[in-house]
């Protein structure tokens, strides 16, 4: 019965190919997020899904294409992966739509990515 | 823009005496602000926030934190720390006045280890 759950755990792959990550969420929330975390544990938003629809998107490779098939799910395809794209990727949730900005975020266990 | 600091990125204290984790923000309008937890490999657990009202906020496990609105400050106590509290802690800020008043802004993390 896992909130936001996140497929996979972990994810060793070489440089140029392409992977993708999964979440989904249980809670009913209306918004996903995707968030990279680096090796000095900084926190940064990648991109946000409000209802199926694209709300935020920060400043990120094209290589990087979120897709949500449903309000439960916000999947992150990467292509053709970097060195530099090792990190910790999480998925989060909340409730609300444009104007939720004071529900909390409710995050999935992370997907930790190594680049070879 | 909003952004928020986290001034020590390390914080070690006795156990059974007061912890505090400090936290500042900046932002043009009003702020919500949120305080997370990073247990090691884990994802970012919600410990409180602060919307309006009180300036004293109660969380999960102990934690409190009080708003200081001339400080432009929201530091993380207890009164009693446990070994169990030691992790990363997460200050982060959303501006009610940006366009992207849906995007939380995390700081730098500070990494709590209480001593027995």
């Amino acid at each position: 019965d896992t909130a936001v759950s996140q497929t996979p755990k972990y994810l060793v792959t070489q440089m140029g190919n392409d992977k993708s990550i999964k979440c989904e969420q249980n809670l009913g929330h209306d918004t996903m997020y995707w968030y990279k975390q680096d090796s000095k544990k900084f926190l940064k938003i990648m991109f946000s899904y409000n209802n199926k629809e694209l709300i935020i998107n920060e400043t990120v490779p094209n290589r990087f294409s979120p897709k949500s098939p449903d309000k439960a799910h916000l999947n992150l395809h990467i292509n053709s992966l970097e060195l530099g794209d090792s990190a910790v990727y999480f998925c989060a949730s909340s409730r609300g739509g444009p104007s939720g900005s004071q529900e909390t975020q409710y995050f999935g266990p992370g997907t930790r990515l190594l680049v070879l | 823009a909003q952004s928020v600091a986290q001034p020590e990125d390390q914080v070690n204290v006795a156990e059974g005496n007061p912890l505090t984790v400090k936290c500042t923000y900046s932002v043009s309008g009003n702020p919500y602000l949120f305080w997370y937890v990073q247990y090691p490999n884990r994802g970012l657990q919600f410990l409180l926030k602060y919307i309006t009202g009180d300036n004293l906020v109660k969380g999960s496990y102990g934690f409190e934190a009080e708003f200081n609105k001339s400080q432009t400050s929201f530091h993380l106590k207890k009164p009693s720390a446990l070994v169990s509290d030691s992790a990363l802690y997460f200050c982060a800020v959303r501006d009610l006045s940006s366009g992207s008043a849906r995007q939380l802004t995390f700081g730098s993390g500070t990494q709590l280890t209480v001593l027995p």
